[in-house]
């Protein structure tokens, strides 16, 4: 089955700084990358999301690239703010008439400092 | 539009007990889904239905079995509550994989503790 990998665990940057954070798949089947942003005691809520047939997504502050021959796959936090730290997971599936399985990261704490 | 929601919030078990997680959503989504959610081990997920009438097992479905009541409704069973199973388990739902929006929309949690 899929296996995915993210780095790093804990981040922290300087407010205004950027943030990234990376995630590998293992399966090149997989088409679909989205990524959750969950707040201490919260549910996880999508920030972003991309297809395998795009390479890069951006919405405001947020972008994702994709690189599908490495298999791998990035968010970019710009100009960060205290609201932005949280717990960021990346997420890999395959979609299908059957829904959408999500294999999740591991996870990254991300802590902006004022 | 409450979205997903799960019943209950919190719930403390004693090992060999028994008890069912509730949840229900009103976003017409076909198809259903229960994670659980281990410090430094992401969400896993336990066992998904693809649409109503249908289940399949996830990755770590051991200890648990599941029941699609309708369109809306997709509980999770505990037969013999362990402590391995302490965690916070998330229920979601998404609408069909070759649809626009893929978008998987979570509960709010339901945090359990077998003692």
């Amino acid at each position: 089955g899929e296996n995915v990998e993210q780095h790093p665990s804990t981040l922290s940057v300087q407010e205004g700084d950027s943030a990234v954070i990376k995630c590998t798949y293992s399966d090149s089947a997989s088409n679909y990358f989205p990524w959750y942003k969950q707040e201490l005691g919260k549910r996880p809520q999508l920030i972003i999301d991309i297809r395998s047939n795009v390479g890069e997504k951006k919405d405001q502050r947020i972008a994702v690239t994709l690189n599908k021959t490495a298999k791998h796959f990035s968010l970019h936090i710009t100009e960060t703010q205290p609201e932005d730290s949280a717990v960021y997971f990346c997420a890999a599936s395959i979609l299908t008439g059957g829904g959408n399985k999500l294999t999740f990261g591991t996870g990254t704490q991300l802590k902006v400092e004022l | 539009n409450a979205g997903v929601t799960q019943t209950p919030k919190f719930q403390v078990l004693k090992t060999g007990q028994s008890m069912t997680l509730q949840c229900a959503q009103d976003m017409n989504h076909n198809s259903m889904y229960w994670y659980r959610q281990d410090p430094g081990m992401g969400l896993r997920l336990i066992y998904y239905s693809a649409s109503e009438g249908t289940t399949d097992k996830g990755e770590v479905p051991n200890g648990y079995n599941v029941s699609r009541l309708n369109k809306r409704e997709f509980s999770l069973r505990l037969e013999s509550a362990a402590p391995s199973q302490t965690s916070v388990y998330f229920c979601a739902s998404s609408d069909r994989g070759h649809s626009m929006n893929t978008e998987a929309f979570f509960g709010q949690g339901t945090r359990l503790t077998v003692v």
